[in-house]
């Protein structure tokens, strides 16, 4: 049971292309969410999602686009990247009534 | 104020010493908490939590949660060099199903 698997786990790209970040869980969590970790600044959600086709902002939205067709998929696009959007992009689930999140294992993107 | 603060440390304790992590919060309706593990380069990794004031024990580690103080610490005994890494405190405001999470205090623990 792989859980939750993020891909791709290493990418570069250049300032201005669109890109997407794929999440994808194999418990049926009706809860995913986005985060990114930077130094100085810890984990901040960027967007998060109740249920499939059911998403909402998070603390730091601005230049990111999610959507959920199915439960089992949260992609996060880039539009145009920036080299501020270089950043570790974690996703994570949560299930049932419990508010733990258990985390998938990251996606590093710099954006030259 | 940040919602969840904690210190950045390092906090370096030697191999058999008990470890002390603290954490503040500023939301008084603030439900559940949390600590994360995260070793370098890699995810983090739920290892407590906690609901009601007091004390939680799961093997070497014990949460222990003042809501009155509010504040949520984090005991690990016999602390071995394989818990250095950096802790995260999370906390869930009332009414949302959101976590928000400190920046974290990295431990090292010396042979």
């Amino acid at each position: 049971d792989a859980g939750i698997t993020q891909s791709p786990r290493y990418k570069i790209t250049e300032t201005g292309r669109q890109v997407t970040l794929m999440c994808h869980q194999t418990w049926s969590h009706s809860y995913m969410f986005w985060y990114r970790q930077d130094l100085g600044h810890g984990l901040r959600l960027i967007y998060y999602s109740a249920a499939a086709d059911i998403t909402d902002k998070g603390e730091v939205p601005d230049g990111y686009v999610v959507s959920r067709s199915k439960t089992e998929n949260f992609p996060l696009t880039l539009e145009s990247a920036t080299r501020s959007q270089t950043s570790v992009y974690f996703c994570a689930t949560k299930g049932g009534d419990s508010y733990e999140q258990y985390f998938g294992p990251g996606t590093r993107l710099t954006v030259t | 104020q940040k919602e969840v603060e904690q210190n950045s440390g390092p906090l370096s304790v030697p191999e058999g010493a008990i470890a002390s992590l603290n954490c503040t919060y500023s939301d008084r309706g603030s439900q559940s908490f949390f600590w994360y593990r995260q070793y370098s380069g890699k995810s983090p990794e739920l290892i407590m939590s906690i609901y009601s004031n007091g004390d939680k024990e799961d093997g070497r580690f014990t949460a222990q949660l003042n809501k009155a103080s509010q504040y949520v610490s984090l005991l690990i005994r016999d602390s071995q060099p394989s818990d250095s890494a950096t802790y995260l405190c999370a906390v869930k405001t009332i009414g949302f199903q959101k976590l928000v999470f400190g920046t974290g205090t990295r431990l090292l623990v010396s042979p």
